[in-house]
């Protein structure tokens, strides 16, 4: 079964650090670009980050540019997302994603179950 | 970056309908648009991939059309089931997702 399963949310102080983990099984992670999408509590959808299969490109939206680092091990099918420097603005369930890629673009098959990060005081 | 913007935001419909959302593109993307499915409290769902092609195992109620700026998905007869809210999202540049339609029961 395909599957991927987030961890590593909660509640963290302004200006604060997290790092989310993303465990994937049943697909060959390597060969896949991989995603960090969120959604603020009764809020649309928003890209975060996502990298390369080797790790060498990775891209982030403005917003948390300089204050989240994405990373992958392939060696343990792992996706990870560092986030220093938090703001009440990030609170959200933060889910990872497969991209797939074709011949026209690329789209996010499948999804993990999210993890909730809030920052607050 | 590029913006969309689906129409309705919400959309009150009854099992056996016919239902279309739109999502219209600032600028053009050929056919880079995917659409989604989200349930409250669950992941969203791949629908349709490059503007019309249907991900497997998605019922064939489901269809997508459109190029350039402008695209609709639909929903041929509404199932119980299909009742969530729907998102467009663009890969033709910085990804970007519409902000979502909420298809509720009339």
């Amino acid at each position: 079964e395909v599957q991927l399963v987030e961890s590593g949310g909660g509640l963290v102080q302004p200006g604060g650090s997290l790092r989310l983990s993303c465990a994937a099984s049943g697909f060959t992670f390597s060969s896949y670009w991989m995603s960090w999408v969120r959604q603020a509590p009764g809020k649309g959808l928003e890209w975060v980050a996502n990298i390369k299969q080797d790790g060498s490109e990775k891209y982030y939206v403005d917003s948390v540019k300089g204050r989240f680092t994405i990373s992958r091990d392939n060696a343990k099918n792992s996706l990870y997302l560092q986030m220093n420097s938090l703001r009440a603005e990030d609170t959200a369930v933060y889910y990872c994603a497969a991209m797939v890629r074709g011949v026209i673009g690329f789209w996010f098959d499948p999804w993990g179950q999210g993890t909730l990060v809030t920052v607050s005081s | 970056d590029i913006q969309m913007t689906q129409s309705p935001s919400s959309l009150s419909a009854s099992v056996g309908d016919r239902v279309t959302i739109t999502c219209r593109a600032s600028q053009s993307i050929s056919s880079y648009l995917n659409w989604y499915q989200q349930k409250p409290g669950k992941a969203p769902k791949l629908l349709i991939y490059a503007a019309s092609s249907l991900q497997s195992g998605v019922p064939s109620r489901f269809s997508g059309s459109g190029s350039g700026t402008d695209f609709t998905l639909t929903i041929s007869s509404l199932q119980p089931e299909d009742f969530a809210t729907y998102y467009c999202q663009q890969s033709y540049s910085t990804i970007t997702f519409g902000q979502g339609t909420r298809l509720e029961i009339k």
